[in-house]
């Protein structure tokens, strides 16, 4: 079945840092992909999302591009800030177009 | 615009017992999914509802149960609560009958089950 894999964390950084977090993932056809993040007692905010190969989707500074030929959908940002902490989620909706599946999480440190 | 909201935000029950839990979705939404997402864990999908009828499910028991009322909004019923079924509850909608089907998530309601 389809699956999303991400790195595991945590992951810490100072301020001003450059960050990937790496997202792979198993599926038929060509699923869409997505980002979301989750700050510390709170639900999941979409961060980004890209439909089809070769897409790049931006936000806030961070990017991520839809590379169908090592089936990945790395997350990167330049310069992280301390308010960038928080846990991140890769995501894939399903064959069926109905469920998003998701990695198990990144937790981001960022300190000043 | 309102965006996802969730009740109650936090509950405690005991084993055995029957839980609901409500949502309400995005303005203009007219699909509600919902997602268990344990401590530590990525959210897992329970079932989506569209047009009052559960739309798909995820690897879930019968235990756990929903409904879609006719202005979108939906609840989620667990019977037989274990202790497992502790964790955070998420409630996502889309809109489907326009093809826009970027789910965006409630802030959750956090199930402690004891």
């Amino acid at each position: 079945g389809d699956s999303v894999t991400q790195m595991e964390g945590p992951v810490t950084l100072s301020e001003e840092a450059f960050l990937t977090i790496n997202c792979t993932y198993t599926a038929t056809g060509y699923p869409s992909l997505f980002w979301y993040v989750q700050y510390p007692g709170e639900g999941l905010q979409l961060l980004l999302k890209a439909t089809k190969a070769d897409d790049k989707g931006s936000n806030k500074g961070f990017e991520a591009t839809y590379r169908k030929e090592t089936t990945s959908f790395h997350l990167e940002k330049g310069s992280v800030q301390v308010s960038d902490s928080a846990v991140y989620f890769c995501a894939l909706r399903d064959q069926a177009g109905t469920a998003l599946i998701f990695g198990k999480g990144t937790t981001l440190s960022v300190s000043s | 615009d309102a965006g996802v909201t969730q009740s109650p935000t936090h509950l405690i029950k005991t084993r055995g017992q029957q839980v609901t839990l409500r949502c309400s979705p995005k303005s203009g939404h007219d699909t509600v999914s919902w997602y268990q997402q344990a401590l530590g864990q990525g959210p897992q999908f329970i079932f989506q509802y569209y047009e009052e009828e559960e739309r798909q499910r995820g690897n879930f028991p019968d235990r756990f149960s929903g409904h879609q009322f006719p202005n979108y909004s939906s609840e989620l019923n667990v019977n037989a609560l274990l202790l497992g079924d502790s964790a955070l509850y998420l409630c996502a909608s889309s809109l489907v009958a326009r093809g826009q089907e970027t789910q965006y998530f409630g802030p959750g309601t956090r199930l402690l089950v004891l």
